[in-house]
C-alpha cells in the first residue's frame, strides 16, 4: 500500500525556521495537504494543494514540492507552533493516505 | 458556524458492531464529501472512509475494508459509518471531517471525535 514518509520530530528555538518534509512516490502527480493537531484538539488544515494556505492560517506557514518530497516550513515559530504535522496525499486508487507525523517541539 | 458532531461511540467486545453517525449544520452539506479518520490512543491519524456528496462514490481503507460501510443521509445532513467485527485495534477516536474535493480543500473542518474502544 501506498506510504508516506516524515521525520518523528523535529526541534526548534523561538523565531527560528522549522521545514518538515514529507515523501511519496504520488508526489507530484497528487497533491499533498499539511495538518496541525494540539494535544487534545482535532486536526485543522494548514497548507492545500501543496501550497495553499487556507484562510485564517498564519502566513508563517508555507508548503513546497519538490519532485517527490513535499515540505513545510514554519517561519519565525512560535510556542503555540508545537504541534503534531501530518502530511496527507491520495493514491491513484482514491484512497487517502496519512503521513506518520511529525511532532515539532519548540525549545 | 459549521459543526460536526460525531456520536455513537462506546465500548464494545471484540466481535461486536458499532453505528458511529456525524451530524452537519451550518453548511451546505450536499456539496461536500465527508470522510472518517482514525487516531488510536497515542498514535497517528489513519484515514478509513470517504463518501461523496452524491454517496455515489465511496472508498474504504484496505484495514477495514469488507467490515466497514460508509452511507449518507443528505436530508437529515447525516453520515453514518457502520463497523462490524470490531477488533482490538479498532480503539480509537473516530472523526469525520468534511472535504470540497473539486476544490482540493482537504478536510477542512473536523468534528471533536466520539472514542470507540473494543474490550472484553
Amino acid at each position: 500500500s501506498y506510504e508516506l514518509t516524515q521525520p518523528p520530530s523535529v526541534s526548534v528555538s523561538p523565531g527560528q525556521t522549522a521545514k518538515i518534509t514529507c515523501s511519496g512516490d504520488a508526489f507530484p502527480q497528487q497533491y499533498a495537504y499539511w495538518y496541525q493537531q494540539k494535544a487534545g484538539q482535532a486536526p485543522v488544515v494548514i497548507i492545500h494543494k501543496d501550497s495553499e494556505r487556507p484562510s485564517g492560517i498564519p502566513e508563517r506557514f508555507s508548503g513546497s514540492s519538490s519532485g517527490t518530497t513535499v515540505t513545510l516550513t514554519i517561519s519565525g515559530v512560535q510556542a503555540g507552533d508545537e504541534a503534531d504535522y501530518y502530511c496527507q496525499s491520495t493514491d491513484s486508487s482514491g484512497a487517502y493516505v496519512f503521513g506518520p507525523g511529525t511532532k515539532v517541539t519548540v525549545l | 458556524e459549521v459543526q460536526l458532531v460525531e456520536s455513537g461511540g462506546g465500548l464494545v467486545q471484540p466481535g461486536g458492531s458499532l453505528r458511529l453517525s456525524c451530524e452537519a449544520s451550518g453548511f451546505s452539506f450536499i456539496s461536500y464529501s465527508v470522510n472518517w479518520v482514525r487516531q488510536a490512543p497515542g498514535k497517528g491519524l489513519e484515514w478509513v472512509s470517504y463518501i461523496s456528496p452524491s454517496g455515489s462514490n465511496i472508498y474504504y481503507a484496505d484495514s477495514v475494508k469488507g467490515r466497514v460501510a460508509i452511507s449518507r443521509d443528505n436530508a437529515k445532513n447525516t453520515v453514518s459509518l457502520q463497523i462490524n467485527s470490531l477488533r482490538d485495534e479498532d480503539t480509537s477516536v473516530y472523526y469525520c471531517a468534511r472535504e470540497d474535493r473539486n476544490e482540493g480543500s482537504g478536510l477542512d473542518f473536523w468534528g471533536q471525535g466520539t472514542l470507540v474502544t473494543v474490550s472484553s
